[in-house]
């Protein structure tokens, strides 16, 4: 199976700032990438995927990037409403596999 | 427009199987490409991709899981089941049912609200 690490595990940021969260893969998985936004009692909803493209109807403060096996979701000019937890997941090979999940306070 | 729905038990005992039940509207399984999987979700944890059903019937399984796991479609393509033999209490999660497709976007593009399973004696 492939693993996906994510860091951190839980950060704190104030309205307006700019945050990173980061992926790393244990092979490549050539871009194969999806982030997803999950608020408390509801469902993961699709944010970026194939690591920087951005799903319809998603503020472009959301931006994804890669470099190697290494993959970030960055968050910019932090909104009240982009307090939520946030997963990667690989969609290369099966099985699928997420990550551990970042959980975004702020401030 | 796209939606899913799990339904299932919401409570069952260790030992039984869990029977669980997605109901889709606004695309067909049928359609080539069409992939619905199974992820579950203990509370406070990450997430755990189960089982997959596509549109040409085939079946993928999480190999962790697999000696468990029976995914299955119906004749009309609008639900897909999920049973999961012998659950203890690590079973213990909500459950959600997804759509992805093997063509453009493939992530998981739409979700269920999930249904909470407790597994208690």
């Amino acid at each position: 199976d492939i693993q996906m690490t994510q860091s951190p595990a839980s950060l704190s940021a104030s309205l307006g700032e700019t945050v990173t969260i980061e992926c790393l893969a244990s092979e490549d998985i050539y871009s194969n990438l999806a982030w997803y936004q999950q608020k408390p009692g509801k469902s993961p909803q699709l944010l970026i995927y194939d690591a920087s493209s951005l799903q319809d109807g998603v503020p472009s403060r959301f931006s994804g990037s890669e470099s190697g096996t290494q993959y970030s979701l960055e968050i910019n000019s932090l909104q009240s409403e982009d307090a939520a937890t946030y997963f990667c997941q690989q969609h290369h090979d099966y099985p699928w596999t997420f990550g551990g999940g970042t959980k975004l306070e702020l401030k | 427009q796209v939606t899913l729905k799990e339904s299932g038990p919401g409570m069952l005992q260790p030992s039984k199987t869990l029977s669980l039940t997605c109901s889709f509207s606004g695309f067909s399984l049928s359609t080539s490409g069409m992939v619905v999987s199974w992820i579950r979700q203990p509370s406070g944890k990450s997430l755990e991709w189960l089982a997959a059903i596509d549109w040409d019937g085939d079946k993928y399984y999480n190999p962790s899981l697999k000696s468990r796991l029976t995914v299955s479609k119906d004749t009309s393509n609008t639900q897909v089941f999920l049973k999961i033999t012998s659950v203890d209490i690590a079973d213990t999660a909500t459950y959600y049912c997804a759509r992805r497709r093997t063509m453009g976007i493939t992530p998981f593009d739409y979700w269920g609200q999930g249904v909470m399973v407790t597994v208690s004696s």
